[in-house]
């Protein structure tokens, strides 16, 4: 059974760091994985999606990793900003019949000015 | 826009009482899904739908119902049965094939 986790479950920093989230599965057989923001009381934004065959994806501050080998993504965020300040979750794919998303439980990011 | 509308944001329920939620996509997506976020958990899988008419129980199916009348209308009805209905609901669709998700803003449901 797929089995998504990540790390750190929250995370404070002041604004300019650099930032890096993880995220783990347990199950290296998926088709793509994908990383949403979550604002307080919201829906999901979709940031970025990489393929299995991709080993990443970029977009302005945003990079995502893939290795699917090892079973770990990584969420890269430069020059952090307080407005980046949200829940981060990743989700995968699993194979099978339909495009069903596991979800981590999430990463709750806070910059502070 | 193109985009998922679910309605209505917040919902109370009473004891005993059996509710709706609306989901409506404009995007052309021939799968919807439903999802149940509880405080610091992952999305948990409810139900989801491929084709008109068609639907698959998820991992968290008990005490739900759906409907896929039309290809842009997936609505939820939280029963009776469902003994902790108290939740965040999101909806979502995708395009056929393994392909990026689109979701809604979600309802929140209560139970007073």
């Amino acid at each position: 059974k797929q089995e998504v986790t990540q790390i750190p479950a929250a995370l404070s920093v002041p604004e300019g760091e650099n930032l890096v989230l993880n995220c783990s599965f347990t199950d290296s057989a998926i088709y793509n994985l994908q990383w949403f923001r979550q604002d307080p009381g919201k829906g999901l934004t979709s940031l970025l999606l990489i393929q299995s065959s991709q080993r990443e994806q970029t977009s302005g501050r945003l990079n995502a990793s893939l290795d699917k080998s090892s079973g770990r993504s990584t969420l890269y965020i430069a020059a952090s900003q307080p407005g980046d300040s949200a829940t981060y979750l990743c989700a995968v794919t699993t194979s099978g019949g339909y495009n069903k998303l596991i979800f981590g439980a999430g990463t709750r990011l806070a910059v502070h000015p | 826009d193109g985009g998922i509308t679910q309605s209505p944001k917040y919902l109370f329920r009473k004891e005993g009482q059996n509710v709706t939620l609306s989901c409506e996509q404009n995007l052309n997506h021939d799968a919807m899904y439903w999802y149940r976020q509880d405080p610091g958990q992952g999305l948990r899988l409810i139900y989801y739908s491929q084709i008109v008419n068609d639907f698959q129980k998820g991992d968290i199916a008990e005490g739900y119902s759906v409907s896929r009348e039309k290809k842009e209308s997936f609505p939820l009805t939280v029963t009776s049965a469902q003994k902790n209905p108290t939740a965040f609901y999101l909806c979502a669709s995708s395009p056929q094939g393994v392909r990026g998700y689109t979701f809604g803003s979600g309802t929140r449901l209560t139970v007073v």
